[in-house]
């Protein structure tokens, strides 16, 4: 079975620290994603990365940034953690075969920033 | 670019009920359409996956979903609710070629006894 792995569970940060989340995957998919789940908004989409030290921006890439330097790792980074950030972070990852497109999750990580 | 709007953000059903949760995406062309379940603090899982031939697909726990190309709906549905099924349900859709989905906004089922 595909397994995604995300550091922490729970996580409670100051406002202004630097926070690091971390996401693995153990079925050499190319693509990796960063989430942010709200109530009432849904998924959106952070940050998408489809190679080693390649990514992209998603939907809401403001106050984020995101590190990958192994094909099983993809780290999403709170420079400067703020309240509105407070929210559950989903981490995914998918194959680049043209033929699924699914995306295998996390457990998620809820993020507070008190 | 596509969207997907998921009109029904809570729905309640009696256990052992029919259920059919409601799912409208925009695309111009073929879709990859998907719904995903997440249980209470979880993770989501997929259900099913429609990319194209039988417009009606099945999944896992029962599931099945129906694309409906004239309409733009993948509705899924469940022709007996189980208290477990209680969830928060995703649909999503992607387009070939393409390796980001577009998630709707999820409905909440809450399943009555």
């Amino acid at each position: 079975d595909v397994k995604v792995t995300q550091s922490s569970r729970y996580l409670v940060k100051r406002t202004g620290e630097k926070v690091f989340l971390e996401c693995v995957q153990d079925m050499d998919h190319e693509n990796m994603f960063w989430y942010r789940q709200d109530p009432g908004l849904g998924l959106r989409l952070i940050y998408f990365s489809y190679d080693v030290k390649m990514k992209e921006k998603g939907d809401i890439p403001e106050g984020y940034s995101v590190s990958r330097e192994k094909k099983e790792r993809f780290s999403l980074i709170l420079e400067s953690a703020s309240t509105n950030q407070t929210s559950m972070y989903l981490c995914a990852s998918s194959a680049t075969d043209g033929l699924t497109y699914e995306q295998y999750f996390g457990p998620g990580t809820r993020l507070t920033v008190t | 670019a596509q969207s997907v709007t998921q009109p029904d953000i809570h729905i309640t059903v009696s256990e052992g009920a029919s259920l059919e949760l409601r799912c409208n995406y925009s695309y111009g062309a073929t879709p990859y359409l998907f719904w995903y379940v997440q249980s209470p603090g979880q993770g989501l899982q997929l259900l099913l996956k429609y990319f194209s031939g039988d417009t009606l697909v099945q999944g896992i726990k029962g599931f099945e979903a129906e694309f409906k190309r004239s309409q733009s709906s993948f509705n899924l549905r469940k022709p007996s609710v189980h208290w477990s099924d209680a969830a928060e349900y995703f649909c999503a859709v992607g387009a070939r070629g393409f390796q980001k989905l577009v998630f709707g906004t999820g409905t909440r089922l809450l399943v009555s006894p």
